[in-house]
C-alpha cells in the first residue's frame, strides 16, 4: 500500500459547525504534514507531526486542531471556521522528516465554509 | 524565511524541450523537490536535488547548483498530459526540516 487516503473528498460546512478531516497511511511513515491549498497557490504547511508528537505549528489558528492518535492516522478538527478558510487541505507523509525522504500526498479534502 | 522563485506560466510545443527555473534563499538548505500537479488533484514526486548537478529520470531532469541558489526541471518529449503546475519546494534544516513551496509554474503543452 503506497498511498495516502483522506476522507471526506469534499466537506461544506457553516462557521458554527464542527467537522473533522481524516488521513490515514500505511506506509510505516513516521512523520505526517498538514498542507492548505488555495486556488492557484502553492500547499502551504499547517502542522508537522513527527513520531506522532506535533513539531511544527505554522501559527495556524486554533480554530485547526490537529490530532495524530497513531502512526497510521491524522485529523484535523474544524471549528468556527471562516469563509477564507474555504480550500484544499492536503495530507501529507513522508519515512521521516529529513533525508532524501520525498511527501507523499493524499487527494486531499475541498472544503467550503459557507 | 525563504524566497523562491519560479516563473508563473510557460507554454511549449508536443515534442518540445522546456526547462523551468527555480531560484531560492534559504538558511539552512537541506533538498530541493519537484512536485507536479495537475488541476484538483494532489502534487506528485518527480524529483530531489541535494547536492550539485544533473539528476535524470526518464524524460525528465533536474539540476542544482547549491553556491548560486538554482535548480532547474527539464521535460524531454512533452506530452499533452504534461499540462500542470510544476512546483519547486525547498527543505530547510533550519526551520525543522520543513518543506517550503514556490508558486508553481503552469506549463500548458500546446498541440
Amino acid at each position: 500500500d503506497t498511498e495516502v487516503t483522506q476522507t471526506p473528498k469534499h466537506l461544506v460546512m457553516g462557521m458554527t459547525n464542527k467537522k473533522s478531516l481524516k488521513c490515514e497511511q500505511h506506509m510505516g511513515h513516521r512523520a505526517m504534514y498538514w498542507y492548505k491549498q488555495k486556488a492557484k497557490k502553492p500547499p502551504e504547511l499547517m502542522f508537522v507531526y513527527s513520531y506522532e508528537k506535533l513539531s511544527i505549528n505554522e501559527s495556524v489558528p486554533s480554530r485547526f486542531s490537529p490530532e495524530c492518535p497513531n502512526s497510521s492516522l491524522l485529523n484535523l478538527h474544524l471549528h468556527a471556521l471562516q469563509p477564507e478558510d474555504s480550500a484544499l487541505y492536503l495530507c501529507a507523509s513522508s519515512p521521516r522528516t529529513g533525508g532524501e525522504d520525498e511527501q507523499f500526498f493524499g487527494p486531499g479534502t475541498r472544503l467550503t465554509v459557507l | 524565511g525563504q524566497n523562491i522563485d519560479q516563473p508563473t506560466e510557460m507554454t511549449a510545443t508536443e515534442g518540445a524541450i522546456v526547462q523551468i527555473n527555480c531560484t531560492y534563499q534559504t538558511s539552512g538548505f537541506n533538498g530541493l523537490f519537484w512536485y507536479q500537479q495537475h488541476a484538483g488533484e494532489a502534487p506528485t514526486f518527480l524529483s530531489y536535488n541535494v547536492l550539485d548537478g544533473l539528476e535524470e529520470k526518464g524524460r525528465f531532469s533536474s539540476f542544482l547548483s547549491r553556491s548560486k541558489g538554482y535548480s532547474y526541471l527539464l521535460l524531454k518529449e512533452l506530452q499533452m498530459k504534461d499540462s500542470a503546475s510544476y512546483l519547486c519546494a525547498v527543505r530547510d534544516k533550519a526551520a525543522g526540516n520543513k518543506l517550503t513551496f514556490g508558486g508553481g509554474t503552469r506549463v500548458l503543452v500546446k498541440p
